[in-house]
This record gives C-alpha cells, structure tokens and sequence, in this order.
C-alpha cells in the first residue's frame, strides 16, 4: 500500500482480555516501530524490528506486552491480560532501513480502550 | 539520559505572522533532529531533517535550526496559515539505539 496501515483503528475490550494490534508497514522498508501515545502525551517507544529481529525490547512496558514480526513485514503487538493502564493509541512506524537520519513513516494508530 | 523538552503551552499566533516553536535536548548533541507534524487521530507525519553540523535547513515556508552550543533547535513556519495549527514534534536517536525520543509536542493556533 502507499502508507502504513493499522487495524483496527478502534478496539475497545475489558479489563483482562488479550488484544492483538495488527502493522502493516510500507512495502520494502526493512525497519517498524512501535510507540504508545497516551492522551496529551508524547510518544513511548516501545520496540523496534530490523528485518524480523527486535535487538531492543527495553520500551515495553511489562512481560504483558510482546510483538513480532513476520517475514520482514507485517507486525503484531500483544498485551496480556490488558488493565485500564494499556489505554492509549498504539502507533506504529516504517522507514527504509534503520538509521538516525530516517525519516519514519507512521500509521494513524490503534486507539485502544479498556473498560 | 538523554531528554528532549518542547514548550507544553499552545503557540497561538495570527495568520501571516512567523510562528517559532522550540526543541531543547540535553547531554551531547545527537547526529540528526527530526520535525513532525501531528493533526488530531492522525499519526505524525515527517516534515524535516537537521543534521548536526547544518546550522539551518529550509523547505517552502519551513525553516529548522540547530544550536549546539544551547543545545536547542528552532522551528519556523513563516507566513504561517490557519492549516498550519497542529501539533509540532521534535525527536532525536536515544545513545546505542536506533529508537527515537520524541518531546511531548507544541501545539499550533493559527487564528484567520
């Protein structure tokens, strides 16, 4: 596709369920990110993927949260167990390759609400 | 460990004056500084690059500057417009890591 995809745009689920975050980067770009952005807050970054490898897991916020990537492309983030904490929009992001000076390319996010 | 702090209150201008929104790092200057733009339940979009040894970096009616001495970059939207009014983001590469650390954001008001 043109840009990064995410699904679902919305999920709302109660607390203790297990969710599934779906990223759907642009075609080719070899590196994905994953952020959280809390209402009125900045980005929290939370993993990023070279090719299907996370070298840095260190962002996610607990043992709950895991996310892989598959055949360089599509990506999943999962929380376990979701509390009302996990409430946010989840963003995800793609550039070309890894690297400082790459600009990244953002979907419009998953706003996730747990009840 | 390294931070990067944006002005939390709203920049509100009128339509045609030059808005300048500030991004301010501490510890040693990162290679690259990175602007988005982010409209309301829309990601952030990329707007410019500086790279640490440009002082100044242009793009239409967008300017960016890089002070390694304040350890700040400036934003400028010049001729500003009502489309303008967004929030403004400001990152840089976290040390030993290719994640990025974006600041919280200035938020834009161009009123018409």
């Amino acid at each position: 596709g043109a840009g990064v995809s995410q699904s679902p745009s919305n999920k709302v689920t109660e607390k203790g369920k297990d969710v599934e975050l779906r990223c759907d980067p642009i075609s080719g770009h070899t590196a994905l990110y994953w952020y959280r952005q809390s209402l009125g807050q900045g980005l929290e970054f939370l993993i990023y993927f070279q090719g299907n490898s996370a070298p840095d897991k260190s962002g996610l916020p607990s043992d709950r949260f895991s996310a892989e990537r598959t055949g360089g492309s599509v990506s999943t983030l999962t929380i376990q167990r979701t509390q009302q904490e996990d409430s946010a929009v989840y963003l995800c992001a793609s550039s070309p390759e890894l690297g400082s000076n790459q600009p990244q390319h953002f979907g419009d996010g998953t706003r996730l609400s747990i009840l | 460990s390294q931070k990067i702090e944006q002005n939390s209150e709203a920049l509100n201008i009128q339509e045609g004056k030059t808005a300048t929104l500030t991004c301010n790092y501490t510890n040693y200057s990162p290679a690259y500084l990175q602007w988005y733009r982010q409209d309301p339940g829309r990601g952030p979009v990329f707007l410019l690059l500086i790279r640490e040894n440009e002082k100044e970096k242009r793009k239409e009616r967008l300017k960016v500057t890089f002070d390694t001495t304040l350890k700040q970059s400036l934003f400028h939207i010049t001729a500003s417009q009502p489309a303008d009014s967004a929030t403004y983001l400001c990152a840089r590469r976290m040390d030993s890591s290719y994640k990025l650390i974006f600041g919280s954001g200035t938020r834009l008001l161009v009123r018409p």
